[in-house]
């Protein structure tokens, strides 16, 4: 079976600091990866997405991310954090076992950027 | 292009009864997947209709069920509510099989 584990359920950082947040995937074959992020009261918005190609994905805002095949691993980053960034964020992937638009997500990881 | 809209926005239900919500897609996409966000299960994924049809379903009781019409704008019932029916609904729209999913705002229902 498909799953996406996020191993912090909070990350604290400084603004102007560097962000990191964590994800980890297991799936057979090759990983459609995703990742989300939820302000309070909201939807997800679309951050970005790997389907192939290069291992650093750019997204918007900012963030980036780094598709690690050997580790099984898709972190998020963003050089410079910014206050407003504080949200949930998620980590996805899609369920291969179907051709669908079956995203399998992880529980999220709640970011606070303090002044 | 306008975003993916549902409604309504909030919800409060009793026990029992049945409640349907509505979700429309992004001009032009086809798929529309739903999924239940709570606090203690995250974000689990309900069914996904493409051209009015029910691709995949997630599991979930048959109380929850969905459809799809012909402009792409989808709905979704829950009969026989649960107080555990009470979550953020999430509905998601899609161009094709490789692209991302585009979510709307969410409709809050409270089962009391």
């Amino acid at each position: 079976a498909q799953s996406v584990a996020q191993p912090e359920d909070q990350v604290n950082v400084a603004e102007g600091n560097p962000l990191t947040v964590k994800c980890t995937y297991s799936v057979s074959g090759n990983p459609y990866l995703f990742w989300y992020v939820q302000y309070p009261n909201r939807g997800l918005q679309f951050l970005l997405k790997y389907i192939t190609g290069d291992n650093l994905v750019k997204g918007s805002y900012g963030f980036e991310a780094e598709f690690n095949k050997s580790q099984t691993s898709f972190h998020l980053k963003k050089p410079s954090a910014l206050v407003s960034d504080s949200a949930l964020y998620f980590c996805a992937v899609r369920d291969k076992e179907n051709q669908g638009g079956k995203l399998i997500f992880g529980q999220g990881t709640e970011l606070s950027v303090k002044p | 292009k306008a975003g993916v809209t549902q409604t309504p926005r909030y919800l409060i239900k009793t026990r029992g009864q049945q409640v349907t919500l509505s979700c429309s897609p992004i001009s032009g996409h086809r798929s529309v997947s739903w999924y239940q966000q709570t606090p203690g299960q995250g974000l689990q994924f309900l069914f996904e209709y493409f051209s009015e049809t029910q691709r995949n379903k997630g599991n979930f009781p048959g109380r929850f069920s969905g459809r799809q019409f012909s402009n792409s704008r989808s709905e979704m019932n829950v009969s026989t509510l649960e107080l555990g029916d009470s979550a953020l609904y999430l509905c998601a729209s899609r161009f094709s099989t490789y692209n991302e999913q585009f979510f709307g705002p969410g409709t809050r229902l409270t089962v009391l």
